[in-house]
């Protein structure tokens, strides 16, 4: 497609329980980036990949915290026994570096709230 | 990656030019400015970036100094749905790819 799919557009989860965010990026785009928005303007990123490979997952917090992209399936990103601090918006975005430095094409996000 | 520096808030009067200043002093040489918008609670939008040279695009104009230690967004002709914040952004021209988010100015443009 031509934008960034992610569902759902709103998940709530019991603190202990599981929570999967799904994303779809552009056709084409081999890139794909999590990020998460806990306050309005903070920011941060979690992990990208190339393909069905993790690239970077620096920012990935080491527990709970699982993600793929598996060939012809949307990407997921796994919070396991999500706790109230998990509770922000989550972005993927999705590039093709090959048309052009590093734009980024954001989906329209997850908000996760635990309660 | 160079940290950079923008005004927290901004106003703008519709329909007049919308300046949006950057500061990056530690940018290097291999550094791109990137400026991205999100608007109300949508997905952050890319505007344009630029290395050395002043660049324009359907959306905005982005003009670097010569010594490349700031930049300033400018969008020429501020509507209401301009409202939102806008974060200036450097990164490498090589690397991991991700995007490091600062504050970001938010800029209301007033009727």
């Amino acid at each position: 497609g031509e934008e960034v799919a992610q569902t759902p557009k709103h998940l709530v989860r019991g603190e202990g329980q599981k929570a999967k965010l799904y994303c779809a990026p552009i056709k084409g785009h081999s890139y794909v980036f999590w990020y998460q928005q806990v306050l309005k303007n903070e920011f941060k990123f979690l992990i990208s990949f190339q393909n069905e490979n993790v690239f970077d997952e620096t920012g990935m917090p080491k527990e709970r915290f699982s993600a793929k992209c598996l060939p012809n399936s949307p990407c997921s990103l796994e919070i396991q026994a999500t706790k109230l601090e998990d509770s922000a918006v989550y972005f993927c975005a999705s590039s093709q570096p090959s048309q052009g430095p590093y734009e980024q094409y954001f989906g329209p996000g997850t908000r996760l709230t635990v309660t | 990656d160079a940290k950079t520096t923008q005004p927290t808030s901004m106003d703008c009067a519709e329909g007049r030019a919308a300046n949006l200043p950057c500061n990056h002093s530690t940018i290097s040489g291999n550094e791109y400015v990137y400026w991205y918008r999100q608007i109300h609670s949508q997905g952050p939008q890319y505007i344009i970036h630029g290395l050395k040279n002043n660049e324009t695009n359907e959306m905005a104009s982005l003009i670097i100094t010569e010594d490349r230690k700031s930049s300033t967004l400018i969008l020429p002709h501020a509507t209401l749905r301009d409202t939102a914040v806008y974060y200036c952004i450097v990164m490498a021209g090589a690397g991991s790819y991700q995007l490091t988010f600062g504050k970001g100015t938010k800029l209301s443009v007033i009727p």
